[in-house]
């Protein structure tokens, strides 16, 4: 089992739509946690962290539930510039601190 | 924008041939890594390293070394490289607490 899984998707939206993913952890020892934006054929960028109380940025709110171990992303008013791969990101403790991405669940936005 | 920087963007090389990818960052950051990504796949960690002098090897087994003789310079190096070994390389470095992790561009690389 990964450490860290993703539904790999494809969705497929159309423009304006609400979107979420999931992503699950499997080691309670995970501290920190991050969503990653990747689009084709380019470098992964920070989207944003995530917070125990959760948090919002503009049209994405992530979540965060540690019991549950799993975190979400929610795209409201999908734009056509969404489209991309969206890269969950654990950081666990392990003696020092390792850095594990998901496989990423890719996100098509259609007019 | 992160200042890392990777070059070559593209490399297009024979069999047998060595190879230096070259990966430098102005952020001062200590924690530098390497990632091997095929298209359409997940990151696989090949390298990283804590600081000056230190590498450790990543979760992913590569037949490519690194080096670390300055905070700012990271180079992957193959000593020959094989068709096996075309992908993309990516680099990239973290700040010690926050460690948010800035990627590099990328290399490109096809190994005929």
């Amino acid at each position: 089992r990964k450490e860290v899984e993703q539904d790999p998707g494809p969705f497929n939206v159309p423009e304006g739509a609400t979107v979420a993913f999931n992503c699950t952890y499997s080691n309670s020892a995970s501290q920190s946690f991050f969503w990653y934006r990747q689009d084709c054929r380019k470098e992964p960028k920070l989207l944003m962290s995530v917070y125990s109380s959760g948090n919002e940025d503009g049209r994405f709110t992530a979540q965060l539930n540690r019991a549950s171990q799993y975190i979400s992303l929610l795209i409201r008013d999908s734009k056509l510039s969404d489209s991309a791969t969206y890269l969950c990101v654990v950081r666990v403790n392990t003696g020092g601190f390792k850095t594990i991405f998901g496989a990423g669940t890719r996100l098509f936005v259609k007019a | 924008e992160a200042d890392i920087y990777q070059t070559p963007r593209y490399l297009v090389i024979g069999t047998g041939k060595k190879i230096t990818l070259e990966c430098s960052q102005t952020m001062g950051h200590d924690k530098m890594y390497w990632y091997q990504q095929d298209p359409g796949m997940e990151l696989h960690l090949i390298h990283y390293s804590y600081g000056v002098n230190s590498t450790e090897k990543g979760d992913l087994s590569s037949e490519s070394t690194v080096s670390r003789i300055r905070t700012e310079h990271f180079p992957l190096t193959l000593e020959s490289a094989r068709p096996s070994h075309t992908s993309q390389y990516l680099c990239a470095s973290s700040e010690p607490r926050i460690e948010t992790q800035y990627f590099g561009p990328g290399t490109r690389l096809l190994v005929l």
